[in-house]
This record gives C-alpha cells, sequence and structure tokens, in this order.
C-alpha cells in the first residue's frame, strides 16, 4: 500500500531556533498533503493542508508565519516551526490522499514527529 | 463535517472479538466510512472504509447499517496489539478534502 514518511521521527530544539520536517509520499504523488498536530491525551486537530505549487491553506488560529509549509513538489512538503518556544513542544503528524489507487479515497499517515523545544 | 459519535473507552479480553460502535447520523450520500487506528507516539494506520456494503479485510469487518447513519467495526479475535485508539471518520470523494479527528474509542486488550 502507499506509504508516507515523515523526518526526522524526533527532534529536540532550543527556544527561538527554527526545526523542519519533511513528509514524503514515497510510492505516489501527492498535490495535497495534510499537517496536523497532536498534544498528548488529546486527538489530531488539523493545521493545514499543503498544496503543490501553491500557498498552503491554514486553519482558523494557526499562525501561518510561524508554521511555514512549502510544497514543491509532488512527493515533498515540509513544515518548518519558527522561532519555536516550548509550547510549540508536540506531535506533527503528516498524510497525503494516493488518489490515483484503486482506493483512492483512503488517507495515509506518516509516522509522525515529536518536536520538543527546551 | 458530519460529525461521528465513539464511546470514550472499551475493553476487551485476548482473542475475544470486539464490535466498536460509530453513530453518524448526517452522514451524507456521498460520505465513505472510514477506520483508524492509532497506537501511541505513532501516526494513524489505515483499517478499513466502505460506502454502503459491509466489508472485510485481513485486518477487520466494517458493519454498515442500512441507513448508514451507524457502523460497527469488528476486531475477530483481538490481541494484545490491537490496543490503541480507534477513530470512525466520514470523508467523501473530494480530493482536497481533509479528514476530522473526534477522541475516538480507547480500547483496552486484557491479557
Amino acid at each position: 500500500g502507499a506509504v508516507v514518511s515523515q523526518h526526522p521521527s524526533w527532534v529536540i530544539c532550543k527556544s527561538g531556533t527554527s526545526v523542519k520536517i519533511e513528509c514524503r509520499s514515497l510510492d505516489f504523488q501527492a498535490t495535497t498533503m495534510f499537517w496536523y498536530r497532536q498534544f498528548p491525551k488529546q486527538s489530531l486537530m488539523l493545521m493545514a493542508t499543503s498544496n503543490e505549487g501553491s500557498k498552503a491553506t491554514y486553519e482558523q488560529g494557526v499562525e501561518k508565519d510561524k508554521f511555514l509549509i512549502n510544497h514543491a513538489s509532488l512527493t515533498l512538503s515540509t513544515l518548518t516551526v519558527t522561532s519555536a518556544h516550548p509550547e510549540d513542544s508536540s506531535f506533527y503528524i503528516c498524510s497525503a490522499r494516493d488518489w490515483g489507487a484503486r482506493d483512492g479515497n483512503t488517507i495515509y499517515f506518516g509516522e509522525g514527529s515529536w518536536l520538543t523545544v527546551v | 463535517d458530519a460529525k461521528t459519535t465513539q464511546p470514550n473507552s472499551m475493553e476487551s479480553n485476548e482473542e475475544e472479538p470486539v464490535h466498536l460502535p460509530c453513530n453518524h447520523s448526517t452522514i451524507s450520500g456521498t460520505d465513505y466510512i472510514h477506520w483508524y487506528r492509532q497506537l501511541p507516539s505513532q501516526g494513524p494506520e489505515y483499517v478499513i472504509h466502505g460506502l454502503t456494503s459491509n466489508v472485510n479485510n485481513r485486518m477487520a469487518s466494517l458493519a454498515i447499517a442500512e441507513d448508514r447513519k451507524s457502523s460497527t467495526l469488528i476486531l475477530h479475535r483481538a490481541t494484545l496489539r490491537d490496543a490503541a485508539v480507534y477513530y470512525c471518520i466520514l470523508g467523501g470523494d473530494n480530493y482536497g478534502q481533509n479528514f476530522v479527528f473526534g477522541p475516538g474509542t480507547r480500547l483496552s486488550v486484557l491479557p
């Protein structure tokens, strides 16, 4: 089946620095990818929709200047947390839909990336 | 987005069947019913999905009510590795449509 991979799986950064998380669709092309954030013992919350070759669409309350999303190719989307603060520490998850597959209605998720800001 | 309602938690004994219910009374005609599960510190894993007819795969079965206002995910023989949070999600066939996650059902499997 389709595979979505994230890197890094975990990262620790100092407060005030920026960190980039990559999301790749390994065996299919994804013109649209989604970024979620999940705090401990809570459900996934959609942050933004990443569109290849155009600007991302952010959910209400998500700062677009803080969470920079770039979707420069059909297999790669990146999320950059700029000027990270401890409250940005969370589990970040990306997903993509393999529209070309027979089961094109299925969305596949990455393994997630733990961000800890100290 | 149409919403789903699931019990917060359920328990099962190992090697027994588990029936996880989901209510979705406001489902639209084009909404598929998707089930995902999430193990601790991992991204959600696809389990099964369906539209109107019951579906079976190697992981589980999905029973969909005739009026489509509810569905049940069936794990035929629970194992300790099935302990996870199970999410029932509605989604259409719009390529750009994302999935909205509710709190899901936390399944505990007792040895």
